[in-house]
């Protein structure tokens, strides 16, 4: 039982490229999330989906975009990447809705140069 | 924003000591919940009090429910290296969102 599983594990990127982040999870959850975990702050959330075809926008969405065409994967876009994008990004699931046990992933450190 | 805050920022303590990290949030909650998070890996959720308890153990973990006080704590007893990690509160808002603390460092020397 895998749990949830990111990719890349690291990623670089020049100002302006674009890519996206894979969450998947073989938990068969219905809620799955974006975070973004930036130095002396909380988790921060970037969208959410309730599930397949469901999604939101979270606290702070600009600049990327998600998609739920499955139960079990979950994709993060970075359409122009910027510095200010350069961040750990965590996803996350749960079989409870958002306010419940939460299962993240190991997290994608990413820089935009 | 209305993130919840842990106190203090950074913990250092021995093996064998307890350890207590507080966190004040702002608005009406469902739920709190703490989580650990080991260096470069992702967050673990260690335990989950709703908003009509007032505490709850599991295992060596201790937390507590103040709701007057829009307050909550974690003991972890009896420490452990292995206990070195950030651990963060994370409060379920009655209005539908969840918000993460800014982290409590500890740090458990041998």
């Amino acid at each position: 039982n895998a749990g949830v599983t990111q990719t890349p594990k690291f990623q670089v990127l020049k100002t302006g490229q674009s890519m996206t982040l894979q969450c998947a999870q073989d938990m068969n959850h219905e809620y799955m999330s974006w975070y973004r975990q930036d130095p002396g702050m909380g988790l921060r959330l970037i969208h959410y989906s309730v599930g397949a075809g469901i999604t939101d926008q979270g606290e702070v969405p600009n600049g990327y975009n998600v998609s739920r065409s499955t139960t079990e994967d979950f994709p993060l876009r970075l359409l122009s990447a910027a510095p200010s994008q350069t961040s750990v990004y965590f996803c996350a699931s749960s079989s409870s809705g958002a306010f419940e046990k939460l299962f993240f992933g190991s997290g994608t450190q990413l820089s935009v140069l | 924003s209305q993130q919840g805050e842990e106190d203090p920022q950074a913990l250092s303590i021995q093996e064998g000591e307890n350890a207590t990290m507080n966190c004040s949030y702002k608005t009406s909650i469902n739920n709190l919940q703490w989580y650990r998070q080991n260096s470069g890996r992702g967050l673990v959720h260690l335990i989950l009090i709703r908003s009509n308890e007032r505490e709850k153990h599991s295992g060596r973990l201790r937390v507590t429910l103040d709701t007057s006080k829009k307050s909550s704590s974690l003991l972890i007893t009896a420490s452990r290296a292995a206990d070195t990690a950030s651990y963060f509160c994370v409060s379920g808002s009655t209005l539908g969102r969840l918000y993460f603390g800014r982290g409590t460092q500890l740090t458990v020397w041998p």
